[in-house]
């Protein structure tokens, strides 16, 4: 069962437009949610993350926007760089004495110069 | 720093095969991670550890997994027999305590099974 999940394995945009990046969740007592971002032969990095009292948190050119009653989250990055070519992995928790992240898919983002 | 090492890199083996991979957590972090990457399923938690114990190892996808965390700064995942269907990267990753979830990830083993 896919608690987490990115329905667009891909995403393509040309360099300096905005990159949407979309992730729904299934458990309601999800309340805190990350993106990381892959490149090839290496782990993922943190990215942003937000929390379920928010509904926005920007981190330069990166915003994530979370919407609780629809169980869903976006990225957005604006503008998109060649750099920002990557995997992106969604992932929540919930809290208490866990740090346990459950993520999903995956979206390959592909920026064109 | 160092980082989260893992090791090998890449694992070739054939079917019926024992295969152990290693990883080594940031000095100071006491909670580490075993992931799974699939195409199918994304990052698939395995298991993982706080202060060395196993906290959750519903992830396990069968008796052929194991894994141990004898000390701080040492895990092994072992597959025995390996199965084709394990082919996959594994990625290990450790946090500053239970409360953190700024993880840092490994370089990850890619294994295929042959």
């Amino acid at each position: 069962d896919q608690q987490v999940k990115q329905n667009s394995p891909s995403l393509s945009v040309q360099e300096g437009r905005i990159s949407i990046l979309n992730c729904d969740y299934t458990n309601s007592m999800f309340d805190y949610f990350l993106w990381y971002k892959k490149y090839p032969a290496e782990g993922p990095t943190f990215l942003i993350s937000i929390s379920s009292i928010k509904d926005k948190n920007e981190d330069g050119r990166f915003t994530v926007f979370l919407n609780k009653s629809a169980k869903h989250l976006s990225l957005h990055i604006v503008p998109s760089q060649p750099g920002d070519s990557a995997v992106y992995f969604c992932a929540a928790t919930y809290g208490g004495a866990t740090n346990k992240l459950i993520f999903g898919t995956g979206t390959l983002l592909a920026v064109q110069p | 720093d160092a980082g989260v090492i893992q090791s090998p890199r890449h694992e070739v083996t054939e079917m019926g095969q024992e295969v152990t991979l290693r990883c080594k957590p940031i000095s100071g972090h006491n909670s580490l991670f075993w992931y799974r990457q699939t195409m199918m399923r994304g990052l698939e938690l395995l298991i993982y550890f706080n202060n060395n114990v196993p906290i959750d190892d519903s992830g396990m996808p069968e008796d052929r997994f194991s894994a141990k965390m004898p000390n701080a700064s040492f895990s092994t995942l072992k597959i025995q027999p390996s199965e084709p269907r394990d082919s996959a990267v594994y990625f290990c990753a450790s946090s500053l305590d239970w409360s953190s979830y700024g993880y840092t990830f490994g370089s990850g083993t890619r294994l295929t099974v042959v």
